[in-house]
């Protein structure tokens, strides 16, 4: 099906793990994004990707690593998850310009014991 | 560093009644602004955005917003609450990078009763 889909749905893991999440999009488009959203935040932006093996840090980069060998793909690893890192993650993806849409994957609940 | 106020964690109304969910900006240069929705369990979804067009802009599912400079607010409006409307409504900025680099606000859960 064509959109923006993200695996697992659902993670529990224990603190020191490694705990890679996949984003997968369907549309080719250039931009893709990570973001969390805890209670109080909102959605704060984690790494995001300009294109094939381009990417740059967001506004809380600490603690996680991307990249994106394809343009369809962007995983993000936790390489050492702690406790501060059980939150919701999005994956969302867009095209260029300032005022392109951004398409929100369904999310995945990560929580860290 | 471009940011949203969104003033209210939470908002009730009743069905029928007017929805207002207040958003202000600051930003030192026209902004693009943005309203997103997020039913429960789910990813974000656009509602409408403002791109200098026009002040008023109207979105899906009846919602529009006015962008107000001397204010500087983009304030969401629904003239009859449908109790399918319940749901996280968050405002953003576009931080104007070259590309859609969003800065959202911490959102506003809008409860609705029959």
């Amino acid at each position: 099906d064509a959109g923006i889909t993200q695996s697992p749905r659902y993670k529990i893991t224990e603190t020191g793990r490694q705990v890679t999440l996949m984003c997968h999009q369907t549309w080719s488009h250039s931009y893709m994004f990570w973001y969390r959203q805890d209670l109080g935040h909102g959605l704060r932006l984690i790494y995001y990707s300009a294109a094939a093996d381009i990417t740059d840090k967001g506004e809380v980069p600490d603690g996680y690593v991307v990249s994106r060998s394809k343009t369809e793909n962007f995983p993000l690893t936790l390489e050492s998850a702690t406790r501060s890192q059980t939150s919701v993650y999005f994956c969302a993806s867009s095209g260029t310009g300032m005022v392109e849409t951004q398409y929100f994957g369904p999310g995945t609940r990560l929580l860290v014991l | 560093a471009q940011s949203v106020t969104q003033l209210g964690s939470h908002v009730s109304v009743s069905e029928g009644a007017l929805v207002l969910l207040r958003c202000n900006y600051s930003s030192s240069v026209p902004p693009y602004l943005f309203w997103y929705v997020q039913y429960p369990n789910q990813g974000l979804q656009l509602l409408l955005k403002y791109t200098s067009a026009a002040t008023l802009v109207k979105g899906i599912n009846g919602f529009e917003a006015e962008f107000k400079k001397s204010e500087t607010s983009f304030h969401l409006t629904k003239p009859s609450a449908h109790m399918s409307d319940a749901a996280e409504y968050f405002c953003a900025v576009n931080q104007n990078t070259g590309f859609q680099k969003l800065v959202f606000g911490t959102g506003t859960r809008l409860l609705v009763s029959p």
